[in-house]
């Protein structure tokens, strides 16, 4: 069964700084993966996604996410936090070839320190 | 447009009440989906729909039911809530017309409190 990791469940950076969450996938075909975020009380809106074109996905609010094969990652990153960036982010993974049903990781809540 | 509608918002029952979520959309998605969100858990799907008339079981359907009349509905069901089902419930809906997967939309959640 497709799964997906999502290392440290809270992370915290000081405004301005590299902003580095990261989400490892298990399966041996890439699958197509996803990155949704969730600001407090609302629904999970997507960031960005990986569908086989491109490895640098660039998303929303200055968000990119690189997908790499040989280490089963695709981490997402922004140069520069901003306080309005505090929120949950959660990664998803559908397999190739069949369901079009997303597996969700535990999720990564985002802290941003002034 | 308003995307996926989740009604109600809050509820509160007692243990071995019934109840049901709904959740409309209006963007002629073909599927379905519902998801519940617990502290630490991530989101766990439900059950789901792949069209008018179809469900599926996902990860956690134990104690939950879910119909799909209408394309544009779905419906989730707890026919005897327990405490262990006080969760943040979150219906979603996607566009599979072929291709790569389509992203998820989700509705603002219905936050359920069994006592």
């Amino acid at each position: 069964a497709q799964s997906v990791t999502q290392l440290g469940s809270h992370v915290s950076v000081s405004e301005g700084a590299l902003v580095l969450l990261r989400c490892n996938y298990s399966s041996s075909v890439p699958p197509y993966l996803f990155w949704y975020v969730q600001y407090p009380n609302q629904g999970l809106q997507l960031l960005l996604k990986y569908t086989s074109a491109a490895t640098l996905v660039k998303g929303i609010n200055g968000f990119e996410a690189e997908f790499k094969k040989s280490e089963t990652s695709f981490h997402l990153t922004k140069p520069s936090a901003h306080m309005s960036d505090a929120a949950e982010y959660f990664c998803a993974v559908i397999p190739s070839g069949g369901s079009y049903i997303p597996t969700f990781g535990r999720g990564t809540s985002l802290i941003v320190h002034p | 447009n308003a995307g996926v509608t989740q009604t109600p918002k809050f509820r509160v029952l007692k243990t071995g009440q019934s109840m049901t979520l709904l959740c409309a959309q209006d963007m002629n998605h073909e599927y379905m989906y519902w998801y519940r969100q617990d502290p630490g858990m991530g989101l766990r799907l439900i059950h789901y729909s792949v069209g008018e008339g179809t469900t599926a079981k996902g990860e956690v359907p134990d104690g939950y039911n879910v119909s799909r009349l209408k394309k544009q509905n779905f419906l989730l069901g707890l026919e005897s809530a327990a405490p262990s089902q006080t969760s943040v419930y979150f219906c979603a809906s996607s566009s599979q017309a072929g291709g790569p997967p389509g992203e998820l939309f989700f509705g603002e959640g219905s936050r359920l409190t069994v006592l």
